[in-house]
């Protein structure tokens, strides 16, 4: 199995920081790497795909770089309706797998 | 808008079979280079993929739980199920079902909460 790994597994902060998290996989998975953003008692919202790309609505704040064994999640100025918990996840084997998530509260 | 609705039993007895269906509107099953899959997530914790099943019935599945499971499609109802045997409560769970396309899951069912209990 490929083994995602996110850090930090939370952050605190504020209206208007720029946020950057990390995930990690155990062998190299190109750009098969997902992000999404899922708030409490609702469903996984796909924000970026293929490491890099911007899903259809997404706000332009949201990034995403990396390939290989090294991603990053990057939010440019953190918006109240940004706080949730975040996943990465990848798609490069038979066995997709999913990072531990990575959750972002208001300072 | 495509859209999906999982439906099935709240709860279910230890030993017993967990079944759910997900019911695709808005668009075919049946349309090519789309898979249709499930993925779970325990009261509190991460997201667990399942597995998923192409239109014409291939599958792939988690190899943690592939002697238990079983993924099917009814392309006549516009439906795709989960059969998930011998529960424990380690299987107490939001199962979503989610459309897929070259590994990226775009469309989500609200999910539906699935309690082992006696």
């Amino acid at each position: 199995d490929i083994q995602m790994t996110q850090s930090p597994s939370s952050l605190s902060a504020s209206v208007g920081d720029r946020v950057t998290i990390t995930c990690r996989a155990s062998q190299s998975i190109s750009t098969y790497l997902n992000w999404f953003q899922q708030k409490p008692g609702k469903a996984p919202k796909l924000l970026i795909y293929a490491a890099s790309s911007l899903h259809s609505g997404v706000p332009s704040r949201f990034s995403g770089s990396g390939s290989g064994t090294y991603f990053t999640l990057t939010i440019s100025s953190l918006q109240p309706e940004d706080f949730a918990t975040y996943y990465c996840q990848q798609s490069s084997s038979t066995l997709w797998t999913f990072g531990q998530g990575t959750k972002v509260e208001i300072k | 808008q495509l859209q999906l609705q999982e439906s099935g039993p709240g709860l279910v007895k230890p030993s017993e079979t967990l079944s759910l269906t997900c019911t695709v509107s808005g668009g075919s099953i049946s349309s090519s280079s789309y898979y249709w899959g499930w993925i779970r997530q325990p009261p509190g914790k991460g997201l667990e993929w399942i597995g998923s099943i192409y239109y014409s019935g291939t599958t792939y599945y988690n190899p943690s739980l592939k002697s238990r499971i079983t993924i099917s499609v009814d392309t006549s109802k516009n439906q795709f199920s989960l059969k998930l045997s011998s529960v424990t409560a380690a299987d107490t769970a939001m199962y979503y079902c989610a459309r897929s396309v070259a590994g990226v899951s775009d469309y989500w069912g609200q999910g539906t909460l699935v309690t082992v209990s006696s």
